[in-house]
């Protein structure tokens, strides 16, 4: 996970307020994911993108936007968090077939 | 949405035993990935599979991509303490999406030493 950053690595936010992730890649990979793991439901994928502002959503998008204006940046937002979206967020990056996706290390998000 | 199933949950084995797991899939997949997650960490991938039938090994580990393509299993030989974790499967659909994966509930295996 040395080519992948997500930021920050924990946080407790309040409800109703707004929360923005960051994955940060050094791997040029063209594409990235944002995935959430919640205990009995493994994986699940929120969005995703094929390159610069080419984003598209995933199993469970409801309440998040994401934004790649670079490559090297996924930002996953939550507009108005809620207790439901407490979970571990994962960024996720892929290039060819052969690697599935490489994951980063996972954000801890909290909601009160 | 897709759903994959994947047995057992749980597994409490001692060390030297030999175990397996599996995924059943409702839709057809492509690539069948097995991926591997310690405490606090991103899963890391173990093995990959894309042909039906395929079957392929990672030292110990040996998995296959099931003939309907609609499952898959997951065979560790001569556990350790560090084959300890959660073991995830995750099915990949056809097309250029290469990670826009279907995973299981995964499988928490512990080795009693």
């Amino acid at each position: 996970d040395a080519g992948i950053t997500q930021s920050p690595r924990h946080k407790v936010t309040e409800t109703g307020t707004p929360v923005t992730l960051r994955c940060h890649q050094t791997e040029n990979h063209r594409y990235m994911y944002w995935y959430r793991q919640d205990p009995g439901h493994g994986l699940r994928l929120i969005h995703y993108s094929y390159g610069v502002k080419d984003t598209d959503k995933g199993e469970v998008s409801d309440g998040y936007s994401v934004s790649r204006s670079k490559t090297e940046d996924f930002l996953l937002t939550l507009e108005s968090a809620t207790s439901s979206q407490t979970s571990v967020y994962f960024c996720a990056i892929s290039e060819n077939r052969e690697m599935g996706a490489f994951f980063g290390q996972g954000t801890r998000l909290t909601v009160v | 949405g897709q759903q994959l199933n994947q047995s057992p949950q749980s597994m409490f084995i001692q060390e030297g035993e030999d175990v397996s797991m599996n995924c059943t899939s409702s839709s057809i997949f492509n690539t069948w990935l097995w991926y591997k997650q310690d405490p606090g960490e991103g899963p890391v991938l173990l093995i990959a599979l894309y042909k039906a039938g395929e079957l392929t090994s990672n030292g110990r580990l040996t998995a296959q991509f099931g003939i309907t393509r609609k499952d898959s299993f997951l065979n560790i030989s001569a556990s350790i303490p560090s084959d300890v974790g959660i073991y995830f499967c995750a099915g990949q659909p056809g097309g250029t999406s290469y990670g826009k994966l279907t995973f299981g509930q995964g499988t928490i295996l512990t080795v009693h030493p």
